[in-house]
């Protein structure tokens, strides 16, 4: 399986720019990273995608290395809204082909004044 | 267009009880997927439908069943509930299935059993 590793917790202040780091060993080589953003009492929401090398959207930036056993996902100049959870998923494909969708055990931001 | 929608929002059931958590979607999409988060804790796979007429297993299925009634709707039933199902289930959706697609999730269930 290609489990996924995440930090427990990271803090931060607003205005900081935060980089949180996902390892997946085991990534398949059809398998995308998918990071996904989650608020209490809510249903995940997606962040941002990418295969290889560095992928950027209006709200993140996400790092990929050549062996794709890593990803880094950046949050530029955060504020306290983006105080949730972070979780990276990544494909799992099975012996019968079929996926099996694992989320890591995510990280908790916290955003100080 | 309300996109992942489920009911009930918060159940309460005793020991062996059963019932069944309902999702619907008003995005044409083809899969379907159950999760369970329990407190602290990330997302678990526990079914999922890659287009009507299909299931599979997750991570998580024992104790599970679930039924795609048509391409909109995608029901999770527990037969004989359990102390251990405690949870909040997460219903998502994709236009297609594969880890590539965004998820789209609805609100969630918190099922507490006592």
């Amino acid at each position: 399986l290609a489990k996924t590793t995440q930090p427990i917790s990271m803090d931060s202040y607003e205005g900081q720019e935060v980089n949180i780091t996902c390892s997946h060993n085991n990534i398949a080589t059809n398998d995308y990273i998918t990071w996904y953003q989650q608020f209490p009492s809510q249903g995940p929401r997606f962040i941002i995608q990418g295969y290889k090398t560095k992928v950027t959207n209006e709200v993140a930036s996400l790092f990929i290395p050549a062996d794709r056993k890593s990803s880094t996902l950046s949050l530029p100049r955060v504020s306290l809204s983006d105080t949730a959870v972070y979780y990276c998923l990544v494909g799992d494909t099975q012996m019968d082909s079929s996926y099996k969708l694992i989320f890591g055990s995510g990280t908790r931001l916290l955003v100080r004044p | 267009n309300a996109g992942v929608t489920q009911t009930p929002k918060f159940q309460v059931l005793k020991t062996g009880q059963s019932m069944t958590l309902q999702c619907a979607q008003d995005m044409n999409h083809n899969s379907m997927y159950w999760y369970r988060q329990d407190p602290g804790m990330g997302l678990r796979l526990i079914y999922y439908s890659a287009s009507e007429g299909t299931t599979d297993k997750g991570e998580v299925p024992n104790g599970y069943n679930v039924s795609r009634l048509n391409k909109r709707e995608f029901s999770l039933r527990l037969e004989s509930a359990a102390p251990s199902q405690t949870s909040v289930y997460f219903c998502a959706s994709t236009p297609s299935a594969g880890v590539t697609e965004t998820q789209y999730f609805g609100p969630g269930t918190r099922l507490l059993v006592l």
